[in-house]
Formats: C-alpha cells, structure tokens, sequence
C-alpha cells in the first residue's frame, strides 16, 4: 500500500540530546514537509522541500534541521537548542504539479524531559 | 502569511447538514483554500479546496464568499465519523499552507 510511514509513534529522550524522526513515503511525491503541533493548536510549518537536496525553512524552523538526500525521505533532526520540544510532529508529503492534497503520516509524539 | 479564523468548537446532530466557517479576510490573490480534518493522535485527512468557484466531492461541499474573505464547509449528512477537528488552510497550490487551530465538531447522535 502506497503511504507515509513515521517511526517510531512515541519517542522519549533527555533533554540537550539531538533526536532524529524519520519520515518516509512510497508515493512517488516530489515534496514533503514536516509539522509541529502543540495540545489545542494547529499545525504549524518547520521545514519543506519541493525537490531532492533542497529544502526551506518554514515559519518555526529554529532548533531543527532536516536532509533530502532521497525522494523518499525526509529526515527531522531535533536538536538541543530547540527550547520546547515536545509536541506532535507530522511529516506529509504531495505532488508538486498539482493543486491537491498533502497526504500525511501518523505521527511521532517526542516527549523530552 | 494570511491567516484564517475558525469557531472553536461546533455541535451538530447526526444525519443533519452541518456548516463549518472560516474567515481569511488577507488572503491574496493566488491562495487556495483548504480543508482538512483530523482525528486524535492522528495525521490530517484532506477534505477539499477551492480558489474561487464552490466546489463539490464525494466528502463535501466548500462554498467561498464572492469577495473570497470567508469560506464554508458544508457536510450534507453527519455521521458519527465525521466528529474531527476540521482546519480551514491557506496556500498557493498544495505548498506551505497556513493551518489556523481548527473547529472540534461534535456529532450528537
């Protein structure tokens, strides 16, 4: 079955350790984007890549980082100097050529304490 | 970035129309309007988008103002899964769109 796949669904680590979410699809899609989302909040824009081995900061990218080094994959770092990281994040991914939907994945909860 | 205002919350009864609105009165000239839904712990689920025209699919009907400062989702027959929280977004295509925090929608059966 054609998806997005994100591991692991709950995640736990030490605060001051980097911690890298994974992100892959199988649709063939030329983007991908990851999500931040806070208990009652909306989702909120971290990073975005419309092609490989290119990729742009979204509107909260400051703590993170991410690669494009595959179509397929779209790795989140979460670093250290990311102040609040806990929260929901969701990877999602669309065409680029065309004016449909992102199609998302379920989600890594990170939980640093 | 424009952004886009929604009721908190809504309750309808099942197998009645419900109407979901959404403000985004800066919305420029190029951004589509989105809606998605989501269930808890769960990702987003695309439900439709419009530029300008009301559009329809087998999931909804989204209705946009003339003046494109408002927009509505319309579901013709509540069913208990359509309980969600539903998140009006703007964005030029399907790339970087803005999610305001959405309406947690209710069905009574």
């Amino acid at each position: 079955d054609g998806g997005i796949t994100q591991s692991p669904k709950y995640l736990f680590r030490k605060e001051g350790q980097n911690v890298t979410l994974s992100c892959e699809q199988n649709l063939n899609h030329d983007a991908m984007y990851w999500y931040r989302q806070d208990p009652g909040q909306g989702l909120r824009l971290i990073y975005y890549s419309q092609i490989v081995n290119d990729f742009q900061k979204g509107d909260i990218a400051e703590g993170y980082s991410v690669s494009r080094e595959k179509k397929e994959s779209f790795p989140l770092t979460v670093t250290s100097a990311q102040k609040n990281p806990t929260a929901f994040y969701l990877c999602a991914s669309s065409t680029t050529y065309r004016f449909g939907e992102q199609y998302f994945g379920p989600g890594t909860r990170l939980t640093v304490t | 970035d424009a952004k886009t205002t929604q009721p908190n919350s809504m309750e309808s009864n099942e197998e009645e129309p419900v109407h979901l609105p959404c403000n985004h009165s800066t919305i420029s000239g190029t951004d589509y309007i989105h809606w998605y839904r989501q269930l808890p712990s769960q990702g987003p689920e695309y439900v439709i988008h419009g530029l300008t025209s009301n559009v329809n699919n087998r999931m909804a009907s989204l209705a946009i103002a003339e003046d494109r400062k408002s927009s509505t989702l319309i579901l013709h027959r509540a069913t208990l899964r359509d309980a969600a929280v539903y998140y009006c977004s703007l964005g030029f295509g399907n790339e970087k769109l803005t999610f305001g925090t959405g309406t947690r929608l209710t069905i009574i059966p």
